[in-house]
């Protein structure tokens, strides 16, 4: 039961690199989101998906950029990297809008340097 | 804009004890409301969904209710383990899973 899986754990850019998170659920769920985490803080969306081909921004989608070319896959985009985007990464998926959970991945701890 | 919170942000309790934890938003036209547990260097964990039309879920030690009107929502846990000590975060969905977080409560369980 793999659920979803986030990689890499840990990374550590320096300002004005790009990467891509990678996110990836086995779960068949159409709808899969990215999540930042700030210390102290509850999450808040960056990006979400309702389904392969199609996305929309959430609260704080600044700097960032995501795909959805696989129901599976919901890569996550930094172009030019700042400190300001030093966060804890999480991407999430579930069945259905509104009626069940989410499930999360670990997590990607990102710095900025 | 919704906004959820959670009071208090840190509780510290002896093992056995039954708790309340508490969240309140300001948006009371919601789909949903979840809780979570958070462990460190972990993901979120599902705990309970209650939907708007609910009052209460529960899930062996631990009960969840939903006052819309009011706006609040409280997450009782009965006979508390060192081994619940963890976050946990209140989350709302007001538009169909887009959840708005609240900052958690910091639990910590002493044996």
């Amino acid at each position: 039961n793999a659920g979803v899986t986030q990689t890499p754990k840990f990374r550590i850019l320096k300002i004005g690199q790009s990467m891509t998170l990678q996110c990836t659920q086995d779960m068949n769920h159409n709808y899969m989101y990215w999540y930042r985490q700030d210390p102290g803080m509850g999450l808040k969306l960056i990006y979400y998906s309702v389904g392969a081909g199609i996305t929309d921004k959430g609260e704080v989608p600044n700097g960032y950029n995501v795909s959805r070319s696989t129901t599976e896959d919901f890569p996550l985009r930094l172009e030019l990297a700042a400190p300001s985007q030093t966060s804890v990464y999480f991407c999430a998926s579930s069945y259905s809008a509104g009626l069940q959970p989410q499930h999360f991945g670990d997590g990607t701890r990102l710095s900025i340097l | 804009k919704q906004e959820v919170t959670q009071i208090p942000a840190a509780l510290s309790v002896p093992e056995g004890e039954n708790l309340v934890l508490n969240c309140s938003f300001t948006d009371s036209a919601i789909y949903n409301l979840q809780w979570f547990r958070q462990d460190p260097g972990k993901g979120l964990t599902s705990l309970l969904l209650i939907q708007s039309s609910q009052r209460e879920q529960t899930s062996g030690r631990l009960n969840a209710s939903l006052d819309k009107s009011s706006g609040r929502s409280t997450l009782y846990i009965a006979a508390s383990q060192p081994g619940d000590s963890a976050t946990y975060l209140c989350a709302v969905d007001n538009a169909g899973n887009m959840l708005t977080f609240g900052g958690g409560t910091r639990l910590m369980v002493k044996p």
